[in-house]
């Protein structure tokens, strides 16, 4: 079957750096993406990788190792309204995005 | 209009009851997409549609039915509403014609059957 694992919660403060994890296991791959979702809205695009390696984007890096099924989201100077929902989703080999369950993230100051 | 909106914002529906949920875009895109979100569950995939005239169905589609008349617009209908399909209701849409197929999403709808 086909599986996206993330950490339910993460909990960091305010002005630190937080890795949040993605591993995958999916009938083929075409690329991964990465979604902040706040409370009560909509997913918004965040980045994507399909190539391995990191893409950076401001404060936002995306890391994907497609022999290792794996891909991280670093959010750096982390601020309070960065406390939201991130999702992973991978493109399968019929271009299907397969969506993670999502990682709540919750910034302390 | 900019961007995907959704109709209603919110809505309690009594179980039994036929209810279409609404939903537009204005970016030419060919691709639309439903999902329903569920706590702990993530987003899962209802029904979707690659060009006007065509639907697929995703990983849950029973119980539900959607058209695609014209490019921009991709209503979903609930025939018989159950309390099994509370939930929040996300179309999203993307230009499968581009690379990466980034989907962009609406405010979505918050659906209660009792």
């Amino acid at each position: 079957g086909q599986n996206i694992d993330q950490p339910t919660e993460m909990t960091a403060t305010e002005g630190a750096i937080v890795q949040i994890n993605c591993t995958y296991q999916t009938s083929g791959f075409n690329g991964l993406f990465w979604y902040q979702q706040h409370a009560g809205e909509a997913p918004t695009f965040l980045s994507y990788n399909v190539l391995d390696g990191l893409e950076e984007k401001g404060r936002f890096s995306s890391f994907l190792s497609r022999s290792k099924g794996y891909s991280y989201l670093l959010l750096k100077e982390l601020q309070m309204k960065d406390s939201a929902s991130y999702l992973c989703a991978v493109t399968d080999s019929n271009y299907q995005l397969i969506w993670g369950a999502g990682t709540k993230l919750i910034i302390k100051p | 209009i900019a961007g995907i909106t959704q109709a209603p914002t919110s809505q309690i529906l009594a179980a039994g009851r036929r209810m279409t949920l609404r939903c537009t875009q204005d970016m030419r895109h060919n691709a639309m997409y439903w999902y329903r979100q569920d706590l702990g569950l993530g987003l899962r995939l209802i029904h979707y549609s690659n060009t006007a005239g065509t639907t697929g169905k995703g990983e849950v589609p029973d119980g539900y039915s959607v058209s695609r008349a014209n490019t921009d617009d991709f209503p979903l209908t609930l025939a018989s509403a159950v309390p099994s399909q509370t939930s929040v209701y996300f179309c999203a849409s993307s230009d499968k014609r581009q690379g990466a197929d980034t989907q962009y999403f609406g405010p979505g709808t918050r659906l209660t059957v009792l």
